[in-house]
């Protein structure tokens, strides 16, 4: 399995800001995907962040409120934009390798005020 | 009808007891079937993976794969207050993931 990390680990922002979230593999991975879970709710998936073209979004969620950069294989960012209360949540990282399954990052816990 | 359905719980079962976690999917999931942990606060774990019919045992743990019937199963043996989190049955149909909504469950001393 892939070792993942996230930045930042938690943040607190206020309303109308906009918060970049990074993930790093310590390897290169075949794809890297971004969730979110809001509390105690499942995971959504966000899109799936493709390396060197633009990421494919799930129903729901747009490149507006929610880009996405891929530039090499063991790094992507996520950015939530023009942030609201109900951006509240949190933001994981995943990646599959090609092999068994997906593997999650820690996350990143997000309050908006 | 979602890909990958579970029931909500929350499942209380006593420690020591076996706890049963349940989970169905659609046709649109085929390959291979996963059972994540997600302690609260904390990101999913792979516990198990499965992907033939019958049992997988690891541990305390067992997956169960009916593929006629379209479920997945994880018994825990001699249940643990530590187990006590969410468990999240997974499928996969070659890049495709699909997650079920998570099965909270409580052991209780």
């Amino acid at each position: 399995s892939a070792v993942i990390s996230q930045k930042p680990s938690r943040d607190i922002c206020q309303r109308g800001t906009s918060l970049t979230i990074q993930c790093q593999v310590d390897s290169q991975v075949t794809m890297m995907f971004w969730y979110r879970q809001q509390p105690g709710q499942s995971l959504t998936l966000i899109a799936t962040a493709n390396q060197g073209s633009e990421a494919t979004y799930e129903s729901g969620f747009v490149i507006d409120k929610f880009p996405i950069s891929r530039p090499n294989l063991t790094f992507s960012t996520l950015t939530v934009s023009n942030m609201s209360p109900e951006d509240s949540s949190i933001y994981l990282c995943s990646v599959y390798t090609g092999g068994e399954t997906q593997y999650f990052g820690p996350g990143t816990r997000l309050l908006v005020l | 009808q979602k890909e990958v359905e579970q029931n909500s719980g929350p499942l209380s079962v006593p420690e020591g007891a076996i706890a049963s976690l349940n989970c169905t999917y659609s046709d649109r999931v085929s390959q291979s079937f996963f059972w994540y942990r997600q302690y609260s606060g904390k990101s999913p774990e792979l516990i198990m993976s499965i992907y033939s019919n019958g049992d997988k045992e690891d541990g305390r743990f067992t997956a169960q794969l009916n593929k006629a019937s379209q479920y997945v199963s994880l018994l825990i043996r001699d249940s643990q207050p530590s187990d006590s989190a969410t468990y999240l049955c997974a499928g996969r149909n070659f890049n495709k993931f699909y997650f079920g909504s998570g099965t909270k469950l409580n052991v209780k001393p």
